[in-house]
């Protein structure tokens, strides 16, 4: 089946640590690819996005995620996590050819500890 | 610019009442969705509409009823509540590029 998976379902890192949360999806053709975040309490904010193009995308608040398409993957990254990064992050793959739809993974969990 | 919608925030329903949780977006977006989050479980789509007076079923539909009868607003409909559909339930639009999608703020429903 065709699916979005999160391999980490909860990392705990201390301040300034560097984080990387895993992303792949099993959909063929042209996909675009996002990463969102989910504040305690709060609604999905859009992180970045890969449509086309350079591989390598920069989002909000220092985050990137490198999208690699031999290996279906678009991992995000931060250098140096910080408090306030605690949140849900949740990875979504829209096929080209999905009608709009959005497929979201099942989430990883950061806790930042200070 | 208000974006997504949604009403009302929380709601506590007895096992087989039915209710209507509201959307409404002022972006003019053809495609609205609605998704339910469940802890370990991401979220998952119900319904989903490409433009009014067009509605499909997502992954998890049943219990649930949509309809579209103008492009700003996308009601998802609980007919007769069960405890499984306690959840944080999501609405959302787009654009017809799918540039991104934009989420409402949430609705938390308890069904005891």
């Amino acid at each position: 089946a065709q699916s979005v998976s999160q391999h980490n379902h909860h990392v705990i890192l201390s301040e300034a640590a560097s984080l990387e949360l895993g992303c792949n999806y099993s959909y063929g053709g042209t996909v675009n690819l996002f990463w969102y975040v989910q504040y305690p309490g709060q609604h999905l904010q859009l992180l970045l996005k890969y449509f086309s193009g350079d591989p390598l995308v920069k989002g909000i608040k220092g985050f990137e995620a490198e999208f690699i398409k031999s290996k279906f993957s678009f991992n995000l990254r931060k250098p140096s996590v910080q408090w306030s990064d605690t949140a849900e992050y949740f990875c979504a793959v829209m096929p080209s050819w999905g009608g709009n739809q959005f497929y979201f993974g099942t989430g990883t969990s950061l806790t930042v500890i200070p | 610019n208000a974006g997504v919608t949604q009403t009302p925030k929380f709601q506590v329903l007895k096992t087989g009442q039915s209710m209507t949780l509201q959307c409404a977006q002022d972006m003019n977006h053809e495609y609205m969705s609605w998704y339910r989050q469940d802890p370990g479980m991401g979220l998952r789509l119900i319904h989903y509409s490409v433009g009014a007076g067009i509605t499909d079923q997502g992954e998890v539909p049943n219990g649930y009823n949509v309809s579209r009868s103008t492009t700003e607003d996308f009601p998802l409909r609980l007919l007769s509540a069960a405890p499984s559909q306690t959840s944080v339930y999501f609405c959302a639009s787009s654009s017809e590029t799918g540039n991104t999608i934009y989420f409402g703020e949430g609705s938390w429903l308890t069904v005891v």
